[in-house]
Order: structure tokens, then sequence, then C-alpha cells
């Protein structure tokens, strides 16, 4: 079964950036039946769907409004994981952050990173 | 963006009872609708999808129902290991979009 592994720092200073990578087994991240998203919660936002990469032919990406001019997915076909980079934090991005297996739906989620943006 | 809301934000009931969570979305879904389960330190666990089709293992005390923008999730017969909070979401649009959960507690 679909298994995915969050790796990634708890802790990020205002104004930096944050780096998570999800590694994959059990699914390529080139599937054509599969994207690839990264969902954060907070109790002041919620459940709040960051964005996805998927691929059909090329790559495609998709980014929510919120953090659009801030946000990267990436996929890495070479370690068949996918990373996020948020850049320019504020504390208001203090969140846990999961990577999640699915087309528009969640099917698999990873362990969740729970990452604080304090100085 | 479409706006999802749910209630009751707490419902609080016995083992062995019936639970009826609804879920509203700000304008048409189709049947496009998706139940979370989530308990305390886990990531949410798919339900539902599709309004109405469970997901892989998930047991027959579940059922999902609606369209357009009122939904509801049952759970006939509560378990021990049903209470929990459950999301509701939405992928008609993009961006994809949660409800605010509600809580269903031991009463």
């Amino acid at each position: 079964q679909v298994q995915l592994q969050q790796s990634g720092p708890g802790l990020v200073k205002p104004s930096q950036t944050l780096s998570l990578t999800c590694a994959i087994s059990g699914d390529s991240v080139s599937s054509n039946s599969a994207a690839w998203n990264w969902i954060r919660q907070s109790p002041s936002r919620g459940l709040e769907w960051l964005g996805r990469t998927y691929y059909k032919s090329k790559w495609y990406n998709d980014y929510a409004v919120s953090v659009k001019s801030r946000i990267t997915i990436k996929p890495d076909t070479s370690k068949n994981e996918f990373s996020l980079q948020l850049n320019f934090l504020t504390p208001e991005d203090t969140a846990v952050y999961y990577c999640a297996r699915g087309l528009a739906v969640a099917e698999n989620w990873g362990q969740g990173t729970r990452v604080t943006v304090s100085s | 963006e479409i706006v999802m809301t749910q209630s009751p934000a707490t419902l609080s009931l016995s083992p062995g009872e019936r639970a009826t969570l609804s879920c509203r979305a700000s304008q048409s879904v189709t049947s496009y609708l998706a139940w979370y389960q989530q308990k305390p330190g886990q990531a949410p666990r798919l339900l539902i999808y599709g309004a109405s089709t469970r997901a892989t293992g998930i047991p027959a005390r579940f059922s999902g129902s609606g369209s357009g923008t009122e939904f509801t999730l049952t759970i006939t017969s509560l378990q021990s290991e049903d209470f929990a909070v459950y999301y509701c979401q939405q992928y008609n649009d993009w961006p994809l979009t949660f409800g605010p959960g509600t809580n269903v507690d031991i009463k």
C-alpha cells in the first residue's frame, strides 16, 4: 500500500524558507493517476489545501491563492518524492503540515510535521 | 472560493447511538464531496468520497448522502473508536476547501 514519509525542520525563523520533503513508497510520483499534495492545519485556519503537483504527459501545479506568491511544490523523480518550499514565513504559517496522495481527495497522508515559525 | 460550513460544532452522544452530521457548501459542488475522520495526534483519514462512496476499509456503519449544497454523514451505532472530529471537503472547484469540523464526543 502507499506510504508517505515526511521530513524537514520543526522550527523556522520568520522571513525564512520552509522546506519539507515527502518520500513515496508503493506508488510513483510520475503516476498518471495521482496528484501529490501539501495540506496544513492550524487552530486559526483549520485544514488548508496548499497545493499539488501531478503528471499528465507533462507536470502541472495548482496552488492556493493565499500562498501562491510564496509556494513551490516540486517532484523529484530520481528519489520518488516531492517537496514543499514556502518562502517569507510569518508566525501565521505555524501549523502541522501534511503531504497527501490523491487527485482531489486525500486518500493517503503523511504523518505530519509540526512547524513553528518563531525567532 | 467555495466556503464549507458544518453543524453542529460539537455532538455529544453515547456509544450505540446514531450520529448525524451536516455539511453545507456556499455553492453547488454536485457530488464532489468527501468526509474525513481525525483523531488526536493523527492525520485525517478518508471515509467517504463522491458524497456517498465509502473508501477502502471503511465500515458500513458510515454512510454519506446529499448533493448540490447539502450533505450528511451518518454513523449508525457509534463505536468507541468513532469519537473523533469529522471534516467535509469539496473538490468540485479549486481551491479545494474543508469545513471547520464537527467534534463527536462521548456524552
